[in-house]
């Protein structure tokens, strides 16, 4: 059961133009979201997070909403650029016996074209 | 700042050998992490070190094992390895002590140690 859902395996976008990747989760014991980014070969980077209090956080061409009634997030980013080409996975933790675990999304893969 | 280092970066195993995985964190984090990444499938939260001690454990068996020494830096131990243990094994840290702090931090992620069982 995927407690973390990133219902888009892929999204490509022009260059300058926003992208919008979505993620939605069930538990709603989840009380704070990351979101990475991953190119080949190396691991996950942090990006941006939020906590369950927030509904919106920013950070330069970053920012994640969140909609708790809709256990929905999703993360914005203006204006893209070619380097922002990679995989980006939501995580989520919080809640009960899972301190420490982040659950992940399986990812959604971004191409943005020049 | 250096990051996350883990090593070796690529360990190649035999059914039945033991693996072990080394991950030294980000200067001053004190809670370290390790995730399974098979192929196909995303990440999978393995177990979670913080001031030495384990914190929480995920659903793997008793063969997958660790700890964490004096500096912070971690090993992740695999015993009677499986060929379905062939996978990325990422490492992350993050700042932590206290359960609710490291609930809100970020983890920061090493670029991984490939295993892989023939």
């Amino acid at each position: 059961d995927q407690q973390v859902k990133q219902n888009s395996p892929s999204l490509s976008v022009q260059e300058g133009r926003i992208s919008i990747l979505n993620c939605d989760y069930t538990n709603s014991m989840f009380d704070y979201f990351l979101w990475y980014k991953k190119y080949p070969a190396e691991g996950p980077t942090f990006l941006i997070s939020i906590s369950s209090i927030k509904d919106k956080n920013e950070d330069g061409r970053f920012t994640v909403f969140l909609n708790k009634s809709a256990k929905h997030l999703s993360l914005h980013i203006v204006p893209s650029q070619p380097g922002d080409s990679a995989v980006y996975f939501c995580a989520a933790s919080g809640g009960g016996g899972s301190q420490g675990n982040l659950i992940f999304g399986k990812g959604t893969k971004l191409s943005v074209k020049p | 700042e250096a990051g996350v280092t883990q090593s070796p970066t690529h360990l190649i195993k035999t059914r039945g050998q033991q693996a072990t995985l080394r991950c030294s964190p980000i200067s001053g984090h004190t809670s370290v992490y390790w995730y399974q990444q098979a192929l196909g499938l995303g990440l999978q939260f393995l177990l979670w070190y913080d001031e030495g001690e384990e914190r929480n454990r995920g659903n793997f068996p008793p063969r997958f094992s660790g700890r964490q020494f004096p500096n912070y830096s971690s090993e992740l131990n695999v015993n009677a390895l499986e060929l379905e243990d062939s996978a990325l094994y990422l490492c992350a840290s993050s700042l932590g002590g206290w359960v609710w702090e490291a609930n809100y931090q970020p983890q920061h992620f090493g670029d991984g140690t490939r295993l892989s069982i023939l």
